[in-house]
């Protein structure tokens, strides 16, 4: 089945430094998704991506789908200690009842 | 609007309990979605409604059963709550899965099974 590789699993970084995270597959996607997970709660979307080559900004946050659909990063600028928690890509294949495939979750650590 | 309801937010169930998952949404959404997650994975989606009266299987379906009586409810039902089933437990909506499509997530129930 489709899977997603995302790295890195865990980062631990001072306030203020800049973050990047990736997903990958070898399955072509239509659509990628990037949530935030806090402890406890369900997952929120930051960016949605829907065009090969999109990028895409959300305040500090930025996003790309990559050119050959099968990859995207996040990029989150300056980063402040509420940006701590679990960040997930996942991808979406028309026609398939939209189901979300997603990655393992990068654990963001922010030490002010 | 509350968006994506969950009920119970957390449950503790002995070996061989049965017990129903709620799930509602406001948002008049055809799409809905359970999924399960486990420390250091993704969400695995368990089943999933195109609409009213329609159920399918995702990924891991297996000991789970739902059901999609009313556009805005999906039930996920366990008939017999093994320990390799504690897990956090999320439902999610979206229009129709189609082009920019998102899906939205309720804030999840954790169920421990003894």
């Amino acid at each position: 089945g489709q899977q997603l590789n995302q790295s890195p699993q865990s980062m631990f970084i001072q306030e203020g430094e800049d973050v990047s995270m990736n997903c990958t597959s070898s399955s072509i996607f239509n659509t990628w998704l990037w949530y935030k997970q806090d402890p406890g709660e369900g997952p929120v979307l930051l960016i949605a991506l829907y065009k090969a080559g999109e990028l895409t900004s959300n305040g500090r946050l930025t996003a790309q789908f990559g050119i050959t659909r099968k990859d995207s990063f996040l990029n989150i600028s300056a980063s402040i200690p509420s940006d701590v928690g679990i960040y997930f890509c996942a991808g979406l294949i028309y026609n398939q009842g939209g189901k979300l495939i997603f990655g393992q979750g990068t654990e963001l650590s922010v030490k002010p | 609007n509350a968006g994506v309801t969950q009920t119970p937010k957390f449950r503790v169930l002995k070996t061989g309990q049965s017990m129903t998952l709620l799930c509602a949404q406001d948002m008049n959404h055809e799409y809905m979605y359970w999924y399960r997650q486990d420390p250091g994975m993704g969400l695995r989606l368990i089943h999933y409604s195109v609409g009213e009266g329609t159920t399918a299987k995702g990924e891991v379906p297996d000991g789970y059963n739902v059901s999609r009586l009313k556009k805005q409810n999906f039930l996920l039902g366990l008939e017999s709550a093994a320990p390799s089933q504690t897990s956090v437990y999320f439902c999610a909506s979206s229009y129709l899965g189609q082009s920019q499509e998102t899906q939205y997530f309720g804030p999840g129930t954790r169920l421990l099974v003894l």
